[in-house]
């Protein structure tokens, strides 16, 4: 069974920072790429960003580009997203979510999701 | 980017009923295209994929049709379970959602 468990979240002051953790199981991580998709509250979904399997290639949202990194840790089966400048745009569910491609090519197709955490962007 | 819009924004329809849910790309996405369900409190769930594949476990109602920059959704007989809100999303130049479709019972 695939499970993806994301962690992290909480309530951030503006110009703060935070890393999301995400620990995939039922799956061969190191193989797949993998994306972080948000929703604030009320609203839609938004791709944040996109990493490849190996971590060499990596896709942001012009919403937050230069400010958060993807990143992975295979040995560890851990995706990771580092977040800074936080602004109160950013609040939001962060999910994490596997992508049904190996290859870095049209990605963004995610199969399976997490449940998600909550990320609070306030003074 | 190559924006989305999904139409219409609420669809009020009763149980048994036959839902048509379309989304347009502004070029072509060629059928790099899916379509997700998410319920209150639950994370998306995939559906249809490549514009007309079913996703595993999705029932044989849900049906994906389209190709370039019109693409539709159709839920053949709502059931309960089926109202909910509804996402289009291309990966071509970036992964893009549209803005979503409420199905809410009528």
């Amino acid at each position: 069974e695939v499970l993806l468990l994301e962690s992290g979240g909480g309530l951030v002051q503006p110009g703060g920072s935070l890393r999301l953790s995400c620990t995939a199981s039922g799956f061969t991580f190191s193989s797949y790429v993998m994306n972080w998709v948000r929703q604030a509250p009320g609203k839609g979904l938004e791709c944040v960003s996109v990493i490849s399997s190996s971590g060499d290639n990596t896709h942001y949202a012009d919403s937050v580009r230069g400010r958060f990194t993807i990143s992975r840790d295979n040995s560890r089966n851990t995706l990771y997203l580092q977040m800074n400048d936080l602004r109160a745009e950013d609040t939001a569910t962060y999910y994490c979510a596997k992508d049904v491609s190996v290859h870095w090519h049209f990605v963004g197709l995610a199969d399976y999701w997490g449940q998600g955490t909550l990320v609070t962007v306030s003074s | 980017d190559i924006p989305l819009t999904q139409s219409p924004a609420t669809l009020s329809l009763s149980p048994g009923q036959r839902a048509t849910l379309s989304c347009r790309a502004s070029q072509s996405v060629t059928t790099f295209f899916a379509w997700y369900q998410q319920k209150p409190g639950q994370a998306p769930r995939l559906l249809i994929y490549d514009a007309s594949n079913r996703a595993a476990g999705i029932p044989a109602r849900f049906s994906g049709t389209g190709s370039g920059t019109d693409f539709t959704l159709t839920i053949s007989g709502l059931e309960p379970e089926d109202f909910a809100v509804y996402y289009c999303q291309h990966r071509v130049q970036g992964p893009t959602f549209g803005q979503g479709t409420k199905v809410e019972i009528k």
